[in-house]
């Protein structure tokens, strides 16, 4: 079953404008991450919350980790054009020896109107 | 960007063709993972290796199969290609360690016709 589900699964905003999306998961974590994802091209990673931190900022970027509601948001502050993409949650979970899997949701497909 | 680099970028291939989709890094990476990704849907891991001489299939079932005989090359194979197997491909590796990001290749779009 999917372990990260991304809401809402499309968001339209204009430039200027903050966009916040949510990631909702089923099962304990070692981390969570954001990934953006161009039409066309592979996924680029944002950026990583651990398990036992609560938010975390990188540029323009706001992430928060509720652990007990099994729940992420990322926030896009003041937003661009060039923000237009797909935006993916990944949770990553232990599974033996030193190694951890990541699970991806579906994505949010973020729209920027100039 | 990360340096990880995937042949070809797109593919169109006749039924039945044997291909092979090609992923190189050069970060020194020990772990390496291909994934298959429907338009607008998310990635479902199809295969990964932790090593040299390490590979795993991953939670979705494929019909492709891989190979890890030098760290920095994880190729994809199919013997027989069919139209079910159209799709994006990507690779993407890690270094090794509890919190580390995966860094991705551009992908190769396969249309098997």
């Amino acid at each position: 079953s999917q372990q990260g589900e991304e809401d809402p699964q499309a968001l339209s905003i204009q430039e200027g404008e903050n966009a916040t999306m949510n990631c909702s998961y089923k099962t304990s974590i070692n981390n969570l991450q954001w990934y953006r994802q161009n039409s066309g091209r592979g996924l680029v990673h944002l950026i990583l919350i651990r398990s036992n931190e609560r938010e975390k900022h990188s540029g323009r970027l706001r992430v928060t980790l509720d652990t007990s509601k099994k729940s992420s948001s990322l926030l896009i502050t003041a937003s661009r054009a060039a923000d237009t993409a797909s935006y993916f949650c990944a949770t990553a979970t232990y599974s033996g020896g030193s190694n951890y899997k990541l699970t991806f949701g579906k994505g949010t497909l973020l729209t920027v109107n100039p | 960007e990360a340096d990880i680099y995937q042949t070809p970028r797109y593919l169109v291939i006749g039924t039945g063709k044997k291909i092979t989709l090609e992923c190189s890094q050069t970060m020194g990476h020990d772990k390496m993972y291909w994934y298959q990704q429907d338009p607008g849907m998310e990635l479902h891991l199809i295969h990964y290796s932790y090593g040299v001489n390490s590979t795993e299939k991953g939670d979705l079932s494929s019909e492709s199969t891989v190979s890890r005989i030098r760290t920095e090359h994880f190729p994809l194979t199919l013997e027989s290609a069919r139209p079910s197997h159209t799709s994006q491909y990507l690779c993407a590796s890690s270094a090794s360690g509890s919190n580390q990001p995966q860094h991705f290749g551009d992908g190769t779009r396969l249309s098997i016709l």
